[in-house]
């Protein structure tokens, strides 16, 4: 069925370091993809989107491109602060857009 | 500022007791959502609703029931509490035709 894989976490790096986490979706339809953001304590925030290939979704410094070719959405950002330690989810519409199917999750800490 | 509130952040209940879970949202939105979060399994969609006494299986409906009798609200109901219920409750909106989910700060209920 449709499905979202991200990279297993944890991820931990140091400030200003570069930023990759992985996303691949299984390529059934014409999902909308997304990152959404738990930081501790909180529900899950809304990063950024892409409806349709080749578009960019951005905010906050995080980018991601909706790549159909290799049925990617692979969440960067250049240089990460401590405040970006949170839980990442990566997720794609199914049936038309009525749900969202997500991934199992990335934490990242970010060290000082 | 929109909200979709969670009556609870935390509960703790016994096994076999009946439990309900609120939600409550002030946008106006046709589209509810309940899932659970468990470490390494993302979430997962319990029900949804996409309209008033309208209700929807999801991907792990086993054990819970819902209830949306008014358009702001969703109720998340546990007839017979297991302690393998024990988890992040998270509920969320969206309005028809447009693409982000509004999340609440979750309900983290243990079942002793």
């Amino acid at each position: 069925g449709d499905s979202v894989t991200q990279m297993e976490g944890p991820v931990t790096l140091s400030e200003e370091a570069f930023l990759t986490i992985n996303c691949t979706y299984t390529a059934t339809g014409y999902p909308s993809l997304f990152w959404y953001v738990q930081y501790p304590g909180e529900g899950l925030q809304l990063l950024l989107k892409a409806t349709k290939a080749d578009d960019k979704g951005s905010n906050k410094g995080f980018e991601a491109t909706y790549r159909k070719e290799t049925t990617s959405f692979h969440l960067e950002k250049g240089s990460v602060q401590v405040s970006d330690s949170a839980v990442y989810f990566c997720a794609r519409t199914i049936q038309g857009a009525q749900k969202l199917v997500f991934g199992q999750g990335t934490r990242l800490t970010i060290n000082p | 500022d929109v909200k979709v509130t969670q009556s609870s952040r935390y509960l703790v209940k016994r096994t076999g007791e009946k439990v309900f879970l609120e939600c409550v949202q002030d946008m106006d939105h046709e589209n509810m959502f309940w899932y659970r979060q468990d470490p390494g399994l993302g979430l997962r969609l319990i029900y949804f609703s996409y309209d008033v006494k309208m209700k929807e299986k999801g991907d792990i409906p086993e054990g819970y029931s819902v209830s949306r009798e008014k358009k702001e609200r969703f109720s998340l109901i546990l007839e017979s509490a297991s302690t393998n219920q024990t988890s992040m409750y998270l509920c969320a909106s969206r309005m028809t035709g447009v693409y982000g989910y509004t999340f609440g700060s979750g309900t983290r209920l243990t079942v002793v």
